[in-house]
């Protein structure tokens, strides 16, 4: 069964920066693009970024272009983001997600990590 | 980018009912509109994507429909486990967009 499970959050003061991590078991990690949501609190889901299986191509949403870094290492099964010039507004949960191939939906999901961006 | 607006944001039902979820795209998506439950401490689970395709696991009593900026999701002789956060995600175009979700709680 495929697997998705997130670290690296907690709280960090504004202007500084963060790498929350997605290890993958359970399937083929480099055959599937995969991408990284956030949820503040109460709030809805908000698509981040994404990148391909051979990381040659990444996208990001216009709210993070510039800022956060999507990456990954096809050997260690693991998908980060890097989070920079953290604001109060990306105090939220971070998910990955494995797309299901070539459709822009998740068939799996992670539980998230949560991430305060606090003084 | 295409803002997704969901309804209600609360639904209150009774095990045996049935319930309806609206999702209203601003442009057109095309069929590409699926749909998540979400609960507490567990990872989100895809239930039903390009509108109507139910995802492999999905009991039957689920079922989507609409096309265009019109969507539905259906649930029949719900189930206590049926209970949670529902979530509409549009697939058409990026950024991927979600609406604002759904409590469906026991009446």
């Amino acid at each position: 069964e495929a697997q998705l499970v997130e670290s690296g959050g907690g709280l960090v003061q504004p202007g500084s920066s963060l790498k929350v991590s997605c290890v993958a078991s359970g399937f083929t990690f480099s055959s599937y693009v995969m991408h990284w949501f956030r949820q503040a609190p109460e709030s809805g889901i908000e698509w981040l970024a994404y990148i391909t299986p051979d990381s040659s191509n990444t996208h990001y949403a216009e709210a993070v272009k510039g800022r956060f870094t999507i990456s990954r290492d096809n050997a260690k099964n693991t998908v980060d983001m890097q989070l920079s010039s953290l604001r109060s507004e990306d105090t939220a949960t971070y998910f990955c997600g494995r797309e299901m191939t070539i459709t822009a939906v998740f068939e799996y999901w992670g539980q998230g990590v949560m991430v305060t961006v606090s003084s | 980018d295409v803002q997704m607006t969901q309804s209600p944001s609360n639904l209150a039902a009774s095990p045996g009912e049935s319930v309806s979820i609206n999702c209203k795209a601003s442009k057109s998506i095309s069929k590409y509109l699926a749909w998540y439950q979400q609960k507490p401490g567990k990872p989100n689970k895809l239930l039903i994507y390009s509108g109507s395709t139910l995802q492999s696991g999905t009991p039957s009593r689920f079922s989507g429909s609409g096309s265009g900026t019109d969507f539905t999701l259906t649930i029949r002789n719900l189930e206590p486990e049926d209970f949670g956060l529902y979530y509409c995600q549009q697939h058409n175009e990026y950024p991927l967009t979600f609406g604002s979700g759904t409590k469906l709680e026991i009446k």
